[in-house]
């Protein structure tokens, strides 16, 4: 069963970079797919920040791109999200999910999400 | 960029019955489009995939139908556990774009 853990600090400061990682288990990045990072701001819904494919490509909303990196470390099957200039308008919960390929590029497993709020 | 826009904001409906939620894209998807299930407190997740394929596990009270810009998620006889919000998903111009609807409130009414 592929799963997947959000983790990193829960407050941000303004005009910081939001840093967060994704625990990937059950199935290897290496492997295949786009792993991908989408947020949803308190009674919200959902936008899409970025994807990464295991090779390392990355793809992003061109709304956040100037401000957005993905990165991945197949070593520890693990990729992380990275967000700089943060403001108010940056507080939402962060999830990170797989992204299917041959069937669609729809997303098929995510992670409970993590609470990230951005205050001085 | 793909807009995508469902209706009703909300939908109120009886355990029982058959509740119809909509996703109009702003140009066409073909049949490139997901449903996610999202409830209060919880990751969303994935119902439908390629506009009427079911995900695993998914039960089969729950259809989708529709191409190109018109689509259709129905809920043929509502259980308790589907009072959730409902999102559609275009995936169709992967990867200059990826869009998510506003969500659809699925209420008991």
């Amino acid at each position: 069963q592929v799963q997947l853990q959000e983790s990193g600090p829960g407050l941000v400061k303004p005009s910081e970079t939001l840093s967060l990682t994704c625990a990937v288990s059950g199935y290897s990045i290496s492997s295949g797919y786009y792993w991908g990072w989408i947020r949803q701001p308190p009674g919200k819904g959902l936008e899409w920040i970025g994807s990464i494919y295991h090779s390392g490509s990355t793809y992003y909303n061109p709304s956040l791109k100037s401000r957005v990196t993905i990165s991945v470390d197949t070593s520890k099957n693990q990729f992380s999200l990275k967000l700089s200039s943060v403001t108010a308008a940056d507080t939402a919960v962060y999830y990170c999910a797989r992204q299917g390929i041959l069937t669609g590029y729809y997303l098929d497993y995510w992670g409970q999400g993590t609470l990230v709020t951005v205050s001085s | 960029e793909i807009v995508m826009t469902q209706s009703p904001a909300t939908l109120s409906v009886s355990p029982g019955e058959r509740a119809t939620l909509s996703c109009r894209a702003s140009q066409s998807v073909s049949s490139n489009l997901a449903w996610y299930q999202q409830k209060p407190g919880q990751a969303p997740r994935l119902l439908i995939y390629g506009a009427s394929t079911r995900a695993t596990g998914i039960p089969a009270r729950f259809s989708g139908s529709g191409s190109g810009t018109e689509f259709t998620l129905t809920i043929s006889s509502l259980q308790s556990e589907d009072f959730a919000v409902y999102y559609c998903q275009q995936y169709n111009n992967w990867p200059r774009g990826y869009t998510f609807g506003q969500g659809t409130k699925l209420e008991i009414k």
